[in-house]
């Protein structure tokens, strides 16, 4: 079956503009979650969904939000974007929250100017 | 709450030698303890799990870790190194109605010929 799908695969975008980067779960999963990996910082949690609600969230500043459609599909949202957001964002959606393995996306590249 | 910390940011290791990466975790309740490998420019792929049962779990490429309750640790082994296996390793804990799995900071390993 398809693992889990992000688009774009890289991004770059100027300071102070917004961007939503899309993730599409393995068929079934209903649990999504995004990280944030930088060199400095390693691998940071985001948020996680489950069933379109927001069961977590990270330590991340407003500016960064995410959805989760009906379809298990889902979007986050980087406004205002800062030289320091420049990151891989991954997805990791699972089939049961915590209790099963997570399956990875490739992730997107964003690279802010 | 839970962590997990892995002993060592970088390993690097001969060809053919035992590869041994670190983990010791931090839990109240009996954990469910995973591998991940990256490669670059990836996202993070599962190399094994221990949920319940035999302590000594088998995964994919050769690799195979422990769990030891009384040291709190789940290392990660392989007998002989190749240099396929040159790639950054996530220790990950979560925990049965945690809903969140928690990542270590990495270990990147690299491999001499």
């Amino acid at each position: 079956k398809a693992g889990v799908t992000q688009t774009p695969r890289y991004l770059i975008k100027t300071r102070g503009q917004q961007v939503t980067l899309s993730c599409s779960p393995i068929s079934g999963h209903r649990s999504v979650s995004w990280y944030q990996q930088t060199p400095g910082q390693g691998l940071q949690f985001l948020f996680e969904y489950f069933s379109e609600t927001q069961r977590n969230k990270g330590n991340f500043p407003g500016r960064f939000s995410g959805r989760q459609f009906s379809n298990s599909r889902s979007e986050m949202n980087v406004s205002t974007l800062e030289l320091g957001d420049s990151a891989l964002y991954l997805c990791a959606s699972s089939w049961d929250r915590g209790r099963t393995e997570a399956f990875f996306g490739q992730g997107t590249r964003l690279t802010v100017v | 709450a839970q962590s997990v910390t892995q002993l060592g940011s970088h390993v690097s290791v001969s060809e053919g030698a035992l590869v041994l990466l670190r983990c010791n975790y931090s839990s109240s309740v009996p954990p469910y303890l995973f591998w991940y490998v990256q490669y670059p420019n990836q996202g993070l792929q599962l190399l094994l799990k221990y949920t319940t049962g035999a302590t000594l779990v088998k995964g994919i490429n050769g690799f195979e870790a422990e769990f030891k309750k009384s040291e709190t640790s789940f290392h990660l082994t392989k007998p002989s190194a190749h240099m396929s296996d040159a790639a950054e390793y996530f220790c990950a804990v979560s925990v049965t109605g945690g809903f969140k799995t928690i990542f270590g900071a990495g270990t990147r390993l690299f491999v001499k010929a």
